[in-house]
């Protein structure tokens, strides 16, 4: 089963809103990872984050790994048609590659 | 450069038969993972191969096995499929050194069990 606590479960927005969705864990991770998959697709690596504290953007997507490894965020900023899709987060040990994944939040964009 | 390649992309089998999935893995790369998808279940880690040597497993039962080729290719195998096998598989690959966590999947093989 899931490790990783990931909300909202689903996400109907307006086109032009922002996002927000976040993940949690009992679990200190040293790596946090944001996918996202789209119909028919495997899933796509958004963020990556490797320091406690570490702020990323991508494009209109900005990530955070949280202070207490415990914890990631994702905002999505202005947000379009195609940012229709389920995204995961994704925690890693250090040295192992047995990731743990959330169970994804689905979002649909109304334009 | 090619992404990741799996095939087959559908497949249909009736209980206790047994399947065997392939990947090929972005030129390059020589860690190879694999994930169930389900509904239910989400993404769960079944097994990681690097240079032909399983280095990570998951918990699932042995009838999930796999191998890695010295091209770097990945077969995995269910035996004696159940119902509740059906689901999306996905391969993904990495370099399988440094930033492992940054993964690139394949469009998955969706197994249906009868």
């Amino acid at each position: 089963g899931q490790q990783l606590n990931q909300s909202p479960q689903s996400m109907f927005i307006q086109e032009g809103e922002d996002v927000s969705m976040n993940c949690t864990s009992s679990s200190i991770f040293n790596t946090w990872l944001w996918y996202k998959q789209d119909p028919g697709e495997g899933p796509v690596l958004l963020i990556a984050l490797y320091k406690a504290g570490e702020l990323t953007s991508n494009g209109r997507l900005t990530a955070q790994f949280g202070i207490t490894r415990k914890d990631s965020f994702l905002n999505i900023s202005a947000s379009i048609p195609s940012d229709v899709g389920i995204y995961f987060c994704a925690g890693q040990l250090w040295g192992n590659n047995d990731m743990r994944f959330g169970a994804g939040t689905r979002l649909t964009v109304k334009p | 450069k090619a992404g990741v390649t799996q095939t087959p992309r559908y497949l249909i089998k009736t209980r206790g038969q047994q399947v065997t999935l392939s990947c090929s893995p972005i030129s390059g790369h020589r860690s190879v993972s694999w994930y169930q998808q389900t509904p239910g279940q989400g993404l769960q880690f079944l097994f990681e191969y690097f240079s032909e040597t399983q280095r990570n497993k998951g918990n699932f039962p042995g009838r999930f096995s796999g191998r890695q080729f010295s091209n770097s290719r990945s077969e995995m195998n269910v035996s004696t499929l159940e119902l509740g096998d059906s689901a999306l598989y996905l391969c993904a690959s990495s370099s399988g050194q440094g930033r492992t966590g940054e993964l690139f999947f394949g469009e998955g093989s969706r197994l249906t069990v009868l």
